[in-house]
């Protein structure tokens, strides 16, 4: 699978919205994006995935770039509850080894 | 639904023991997998079953042993722990092979001594 990069760790207030981002510029046109976070002393746990077009559902939404280079997990309106680690994971859907490659991921901090 | 089930939560080891740490779905998905968790790093893929009576290695596979004789459980062994075995383990399970979603257990802690 592709590599994505992340910043190490992002700050947002409680009740704004948090745009995390990711950056994939080696995607090839058969990678999904998918967005994973993992709260404290919890397993990971998925958010959202998509392949061309921009993607909405009850935790988040998730906007790729045209050339699809790059893109963002959006979470509209940040709670206490959303303070985790953000994994930006591509995902070939074609062959080769399987399983999710996790990075560092983001650290979000929610201040109250 | 209980999802994804991981049993101990927690365990100290000797060096040199074995243990079998137990991970159950009740989902009937067909693809199991197995992660490792060093402190302040990504999840590393240790072992693989894309369905009953199939396995395949990840990227970190020695030192475990996996078998999967039903759709519902996919126990990961350690052979003879070592200090490095101590991490944090993941299990998760997926509907498909390359399936979009995939669920994770809690976690089972463990310490090799």
């Amino acid at each position: 699978d592709a590599k994505t990069t992340q910043p190490n760790s992002m700050e947002s207030n409680e009740e704004e919205p948090v745009h995390l981002p990711c950056n994939h510029s080696t995607i090839s046109g058969t990678d999904y994006i998918h967005w994973y976070r993992q709260l404290p002393s919890q397993g990971p746990e998925y958010v959202i995935h998509g392949l061309t077009s921009n993607v909405n559902n009850r935790m988040a939404s998730l906007a790729i770039a045209e050339d699809r280079k790059s893109s963002t997990l959006i979470l509209h309106r940040a709670t206490l509850r959303d303070a985790a680690v953000y994994y930006c994971i591509l995902r070939d859907s074609g062959g080769g080894a399987d399983g999710l490659t996790f990075g560092k991921g983001t650290h979000l901090i929610i201040q109250p | 639904n209980a999802g994804v089930t991981q049993t101990p939560k927690f365990q100290v080891l000797k060096t040199g023991q074995s243990m079998t740490l137990q991970c159950a779905q009740d989902m009937n998905h067909e693809y199991m997998s197995w992660y490792r968790q060093d402190p302040g790093m990504g999840l590393r893929l240790i072992h693989y079953s894309v369905g009953a009576g199939i396995t395949d290695q990840g990227e970190v596979p020695n030192g475990y042993n996996v078998s999967r004789s039903t759709t519902e459980d996919f126990p990961l062994r350690l052979l003879s722990a070592a200090p490095s075995q101590t991490s944090v383990y993941f299990c998760a399970s997926s509907l498909q092979f390359r399936g979009t979603e995939a669920f994770f257990g809690q976690g089972t802690r463990l310490t090799v001594v």
